[in-house]
């Protein structure tokens, strides 16, 4: 049973255009919500992350929203550049993970390419 | 500042056979997670370490163990392997004090044949 959904497996757009990646979940119980980059032969780093009493969460050219009622988050980059190709991974933690080293659940990625 | 690294980078093990994987957590950080990544998943949470001490952990069965040494570095180990333990298994850490950032290393890519 998958708890986070990426239903696009890969996502093409125009350097300098928006690129929107969105993710759905299941499990009301989660409550912090981020986003994650993956390079190949790299671990995967953040990004950006929102918690759940929040609807908008801006750092530079990304922005997070999330929509509780739909069970819905999607990442903005704009504008686009060569550079964020990569994979997107999507996390959800619950309430009840304790301390700061939360427990994610992981979504299956998005792979983005950003044409020149 | 070093961040997380884990070695060895890749392992070939035969099914039936144990391995151990080894991380050593970003400068500062005390507590350790691993997650296991089959190809074309996401990262899947097996277990979190703080305090030299098991605190939570994934839908994963006991073959899964693992240990956190006094200097925070951890180990994984499989014991029993299977050729569905064939995976990237990454290692993250991250430190107290409010941030949920979880910083990763680059994995360790086990084929299990």
């Amino acid at each position: 049973d998958q708890q986070v959904k990426q239903n696009s497996p890969s996502l093409s757009v125009q350097e300098g255009r928006i690129s929107i990646l969105n993710c759905d979940y299941t499990n009301s119980m989660f409550d912090y919500f981020l986003w994650y980059k993956k390079y190949p032969a790299e671990g995967p780093t953040f990004l950006i992350s929102i918690s759940s009493i929040k609807d908008k969460n801006e750092d530079g050219r990304f922005t997070v929203f999330l929509n509780k009622s739909a069970k819905h988050l999607s990442l903005h980059i704009v504008p686009s550049q060569p550079g964020d190709s990569a994979v997107y991974f999507c996390a959800a933690s619950p309430v009840f993970s304790s301390g700061s080293a939360r427990q994610l659940t992981f979504g299956s990625g998005t792979q983005l390419t950003v044409l020149p | 500042d070093a961040g997380v690294t884990q070695s060895p980078t890749h392992l070939i093990k035969t099914r039936g056979q144990q391995v151990t994987l080894r991380c050593s957590p970003k400068s500062g950080h005390d507590t350790v997670s691993w997650y296991q990544q089959a190809l074309g998943q996401g990262p899947q949470f097996i277990f979190q370490y703080y305090e030299e001490e098991e605190r939570q952990r994934g839908n994963f069965p006991d073959r899964f163990s693992g240990h956190q040494f006094p200097n925070y570095s951890s180990e994984l180990n499989v014991n029993a392997l299977l050729l569905g333990d064939s995976a990237l298994y990454l290692c993250a850490s991250s430190g107290t004090g409010g941030s949920y950032e979880q910083y990763f290393g680059p994995g360790t890519r086990l084929t299990v044949t």
